[in-house]
């Protein structure tokens, strides 16, 4: 089965780090990719890991671990702009299909 | 910037009434892909297309239909309404299946609601 999970919530200050973990079980891997949606709008590309390690990508990073089924997205200096739900989603095998997680709702309070 | 349009923001449905949601990308994309996003559940995948005239179930195709007649289009065609299908439908768009970082490129949402 095809199994994605995250944090359903989380809260941080502004100027904080938060780490958002995502675990999956998948029966393909091709790819794990992380989107950030801001309420009532469609979610955006953040990052991408196929390899394992960190991947940095300004104020954001994203960890991969495959023979553990684990990724975190990491979010240094947090802005209030920041706000916002965070979706893990892994790519099958064949590359067209993607199955997403629940979603992590983070708010970054002042 | 790629760009993926649908064709409506907000839409009220009575029960029963046949409803048409359409997608349009101007990138080329060979997949495009319908989802319904609910909250606690995420984004669940309805139907996909990996080109014209082709179609793939998903998770969650029951009471839907699609059509891609044209590369740059996809329609999700509800055929008969019901209240649970009140929901956000998202569409997207990728590119080459399999390239290392091609991502999906999402369309602004469409949020129906069915009476």
């Amino acid at each position: 089965g095809q199994n994605i999970d995250q944090p359903t919530e989380m809260t941080a200050t502004e100027g904080a780090i938060v780490q958002i973990n995502c675990t999956y079980q998948t029966s393909g891997f091709n790819g794990l990719f992380w989107y950030q949606q801001h309420a009532g709008e469609a979610p955006t590309f953040l990052s991408y890991n196929v390899l394992d390690g960190l991947e940095e990508k300004g104020r954001f990073s994203s960890f991969l671990s495959r023979s553990k089924g684990y990724s975190y997205l990491l979010l240094k200096e947090l802005q209030m702009k920041d706000s916002a739900s965070y979706l893990c989603a892994v790519r099958d095998n064949y590359g067209q299909n993607f199955v997403f997680g629940p979603g992590t709702r983070l708010s970054v309070l002042p | 910037d790629v760009k993926v349009t649908q064709s409506s923001r907000y839409l009220v449905k009575r029960t029963g009434e046949k409803v048409f949601l359409e997608c349009v990308q101007d990138m080329d994309h060979e997949n495009m892909f319908w989802y319904r996003q609910d909250p606690g559940l995420g984004l669940r995948l309805i139907y996909f297309s990996y080109d014209v005239k082709m179609k793939e179930k998903g998770d969650i195709p029951e009471g839907y239909s699609v059509s891609r007649e044209k590369k740059e289009r996809f329609s999700l065609i509800l055929e008969s309404a019901s209240t649970n299908q009140t929901s956000m439908y998202l569409c997207a768009s990728g590119g080459t299946s399999g390239s290392s970082t091609d991502t999906q490129y999402f369309g602004p949402g469409t949020r129906l609601t069915v009476l």
